[in-house]
């Protein structure tokens, strides 16, 4: 069973902070990693789909790198806006053919 | 297009009860998956269907859940009996196809709280 881990697991920032967190995941056997965005009372929202070793995928004000020899990625928001607050969630897909979710990392933006 | 729906959105429930929750997914796709998500943790897979097959069903507790995929299209998923550890969001999700790189869309949720 896959070990994904996410850090922070909360944050709070203020509008116009950048911010950025971390997806851990085991290094053997990667397929690809899955980036959600999951605000309240929503539905999870697709973010990027990363394949590659240092793969970049860039979404608005929004990026994520991976690296898939030491098993992480970065997600990163620039200039944080209030509608940013969200949890996100990474997932890499296994060998079993399933996504494996971390726990998320919740932001909050404060105007 | 319209996007995967899900039924109820909320539901409480006493221990011992059954319950069942509906969803509806993108038309076309073939692969479906139902989620529990518990408070604090990342959403754990229950179930997959591909079509109306099931591909997947390793982490579900055969011994109270249960869930079908009727003609390929809508799937319910029942608790019966409903434990306090049940208290979960269950989400609904579905894909065009299985691969490694395919988008799965979910759906908004069931926020099930058993007392």
């Amino acid at each position: 069973i896959l070990n994904v881990e996410q850090s922070p697991q909360s944050l709070h920032v203020q509008e116009g902070d950048s911010t950025n967190f971390t997806c851990s995941f085991p290094s053997s056997n990667f397929y690809a990693l899955h980036w959600y965005r999951w605000e309240t009372a929503k539905s999870p929202e697709a973010l990027f789909v990363m394949t590659l070793n240092g793969d970049e995928k860039k979404k608005g004000r929004i990026s994520a790198t991976l690296n898939t020899k030491e098993g992480y990625s970065y997600l990163y928001i620039k200039g944080s806006q209030p509608e940013d607050s969200a949890t996100y969630l990474c997932a890499p897909y296994n060998q079993g053919g399933k996504l494996i979710f971390g726990q998320g990392t919740e932001l909050s933006v404060k105007p | 297009e319209a996007g995967v729906a899900q039924s109820p959105r909320y539901k409480i429930i006493e221990k011992r009860q059954s319950v069942a929750f509906w969803c509806n997914p993108i038309s076309g796709h073939a692969t479906l998956y139902w989620y529990q998500q518990i408070l604090g943790q990342g959403p754990k897979l229950l179930i997959q269907f591909q079509n109306n097959g099931v591909v997947d069903d390793s982490q579900l507790p055969k011994d109270r859940f249960s869930a079908e995929r009727l003609k390929g299209v809508d799937s319910t998923l029942k608790i019966q009996p409903a434990k306090l550890e049940d208290s979960a969001v269950y989400l609904c999700a579905s894909s065009l196809l299985r691969g490694f790189t395919d988008t799965q869309y979910f759906g908004p949720g069931t926020r099930l709280t058993v007392l």
